[in-house]
């Protein structure tokens, strides 16, 4: 099976800018998580998609929104960046989500200037 | 609410020596949690979760009920097991947010 992907792999934005991120989850998992990685805060987690349906969400702004496709593909979109959404952003998929693995992708490096 | 903790940002041993990276939960209910492990330049894997109670690389996490706790152990260290270790709770949904631990960096000197 292909693992999880993601696009694109680095991403150079300048404040105020939007960004989206996409992510492909392997085949047949219908739950998709996103985080986002920083070396003061480890993994935080964004939120949690299941069946095109947001299941879960972490303590971000409403900046950071996300959405699920029929097909399971997952974007991940921040509006009005600041220097502080510097990070890696990290998508995991996993069967049904639940107690299940979760299968993360090699991540989208977001530097915003 | 469920919560893990992950004390030490760093441990540092030399090969041959035995490791334990240390996770402390909170949890409400039947807990469920993992051992993620990110070695150099590559992306987020799972280790080991504790109800297969297998034995990866070497490691292993017995869960402590009693003292809430989830700790990684591997008897011999080898320089192939430097990396970061996240220990992790399930995804769960609703109200409740699954926090990983913030990472211990494990790094094993020759």
């Amino acid at each position: 099976k292909a693992g999880v992907t993601q696009t694109p792999r680095y991403l150079i934005k300048t404040r105020g800018q939007q960004v989206t991120l996409s992510c492909s989850p392997i085949s047949g998992h219908r739950s998709v998580s996103w985080y986002q990685q920083t070396p003061g805060q480890g993994l935080q987690f964004l939120f949690e998609y299941f069946s095109e349906t947001q299941r879960n969400k972490g303590n971000f702004p409403g900046r950071f929104s996300g959405r699920q496709f029929s097909n399971s593909r997952s974007e991940m979109n921040v509006s009005t960046l600041e220097l502080g959404d510097s990070a890696l952003y990290l998508c995991a998929s996993s069967s049904l989500g639940g107690r299940d693995e979760q299968y993360f992708g090699p991540g989208t490096r977001l530097t915003v200037t | 609410a469920q919560r893990v903790t992950q004390p030490e940002k760093l441990l540092s041993v030399f090969k041959g020596a035995p490791v334990e990276l240390k996770c402390n939960y909170s949890y409400s209910g039947s807990p469920e949690l993992f051992w993620y492990v990110q070695y150099s330049r590559q992306r987020l894997q799972l280790l080991l979760r504790h109800i297969s109670r297998e034995s990866i690389k070497g490691f292993t996490a017995d869960l402590n009920k009693g003292e809430t706790s989830f700790h990684l152990k591997k008897p011999f260290a080898q320089e192939e097991d430097s990396a970061m270790y996240y220990c992790a709770p399930p995804l769960t949904g609703g109200s409740y947010i699954p926090t990983f631990g913030r990472g211990t960096s494990l790094i094993v000197h020759p």
